[in-house]
């Protein structure tokens, strides 16, 4: 297992565009989620998935913004009519929760530009 | 809500020399665990090191500790004979063990520079 893949790695798109993310996380964890990333900040949480179900959305998670687990697998990320508020980088990690430990792996981000 | 601040926007440290990163945050909560997490450039963020709020004994991981102060809630992070390879951004993170433990909150980071 090579660990949480997140693809594109970089992305830029005109304002207005639609974009999708893709993000492949470690096998057997059965948590998933998605962070943004802005320049000189820590991650902000924006969306959890327990298997298949999305079970909290951040308030930062506009209607623009949806994600889907389908099967309980790889993940989604797409933000529609992007605006240039939405550059940043997005991660996603995931976990398995075992013996009150819950180890996040994190991917390597998608670096959104939106000009 | 849980806040964590990290008031050192950046540090440096002479190679082989030990540096500390400060963390506090804010929490109502008695049960709780913190981590210190690395942003190497490439961008994917490794964890340092944890701990969890209802040990006393502070975390270690070879040349990393942390200094965790429960009443006074801080936690800093200690990187002995600092090499070239610990040069990245340092994120301090806070996660409750109850409802909502799958969420970290971040604080804004500290980017240590390490000088040969």
């Amino acid at each position: 297992d090579t660990g949480v893949s997140q693809n594109p790695r970089h992305k830029i798109t005109k304002r207005g565009q639609n974009v999708t993310f893709r993000c492949d996380p470690i096998s057997e964890h059965n948590r998933l989620y998605w962070y943004r990333q802005t320049l000189g900040q820590g991650p902000e949480f924006l969306t959890y998935f327990q298997n298949e179900a999305q079970l909290e959305k951040s308030r930062l998670l506009s209607d623009r913004f949806s994600a889907e687990r389908p099967k309980g697998s790889f993940s989604t990320l797409e933000i529609q009519r992007t605006e240039q508020g939405d550059s940043a980088m997005y991660l996603c990690a995931s976990s398995i929760f075992r013996d009150r430990v819950d180890g996040y792996t994190f991917g390597s981000g998608t670096r959104l530009t939106v000009v | 809500a849980q806040t964590v601040t990290q008031s050192q926007p950046e540090m440096s440290v002479q190679e082989a020399e030990t540096v500390t990163l400060s963390c506090t945050y804010d929490t109502s909560e008695s049960d709780y665990y913190l981590f210190w997490y690395k942003q190497p450039p490439s961008r994917q963020m490794i964890l340092v090191i944890r701990q969890e709020a209802y040990k006393q004994q502070n975390a270690t991981e070879n040349r990393f500790s942390v200094n965790f102060q429960k009443a006074a809630k801080s936690f800093s992070l200690k990187i002995s004979d600092s090499q070239l390879g610990d040069a990245a951004m340092y994120f301090c993170a806070y996660r409750n063990s109850g409802g909502s433990n799958y969420k970290l909150t971040f604080g804004k980071g500290t980017l240590l520079t390490v000088n040969p």
